[in-house]
């Protein structure tokens, strides 16, 4: 079993619409979580961190559940540029990061 | 700044040939990592430096795989001799060092491996 999982999609949906990816961890000892973007055949980039308390940026919320061990990513009015494989990623005390195998978005006008 | 540098960007070489993949960090940056990504098994760690040292070697999947550090401003990563199952992108990302907290890592632009 991957530390951590991610349904690989592909997500299919309409511009303006409303998505969310969840992602489960197995290591209740990573001490923070992050979610970053990948777009096709380039290079990861970080999205936003996620932490118990949540965060927003825009139209992207981030939460943390660690009772029940998951992620998940909001992603309100998406638009074409959201298309991209999402990657929900943890940080442990090693100072290392384990990546999720990724959710593929797709936005289609 | 020009960001994570990788060379050669594209590699097509023939199983048994010895392959070597090159990353600049970026400066300043003091720890830096070399990761796989199929899409069998997605984005892995291979090795990680901490100033120029290797810290955790342990996602090396064999001998075949060797990565060295000789300055704070350069890094590889040698497969030999190279085999089909190797083909993959390989990424190098640098960090700041962080103590005990998170320090965004930054991602080159990948090598993508071929072996046939």
């Amino acid at each position: 079993r991957k530390e951590v999982e991610q349904d690989p999609g592909p997500f299919n949906v309409p511009e303006g619409a409303t998505v969310a990816f969840n992602c489960t961890y197995s290591n209740s000892a990573s001490q923070s979580f992050f979610w970053y973007r990948q777009d096709c055949r380039k290079e990861p980039k970080l999205l936003m961190s996620v932490y118990s308390s949540g965060n927003e940026d825009g139209r992207f919320t981030a939460q943390l559940n660690r009772a029940s061990q998951y992620i998940s990513l909001l992603i309100r009015d998406s638009k074409l540029s959201d298309s991209a494989t999402y990657l929900c990623v943890g940080h442990n005390a090693g100072n290392m990061l384990t990546f999720g195998g990724g959710t593929r978005l797709m936005v289609k006008p | 700044d020009a960001g994570v540098i990788q060379s050669p960007r594209h590699e097509v070489t023939e199983m048994g040939q010895e392959v070597t993949l090159r990353c600049k960090p970026i400066s300043g940056h003091n720890s830096l990592f070399w990761y796989r990504q199929t899409m069998m098994r997605g984005l892995e760690l291979l090795i990680y430096f901490n100033n120029n040292v290797p810290i955790d070697d342990s996602g090396m999947p064999e001998d075949r795989f060797s990565a060295k550090m000789p300055n704070a401003s350069f890094s590889t990563l040698k497969i030999q001799p190279s085999e089909p199952r190797d083909s993959a992108v390989y990424f190098c990302a640098s960090r700041e060092a962080s103590g005990s907290s998170y320090n965004e890592q930054f991602f080159g632009p990948g090598t993508r491996l071929t072996v046939l």
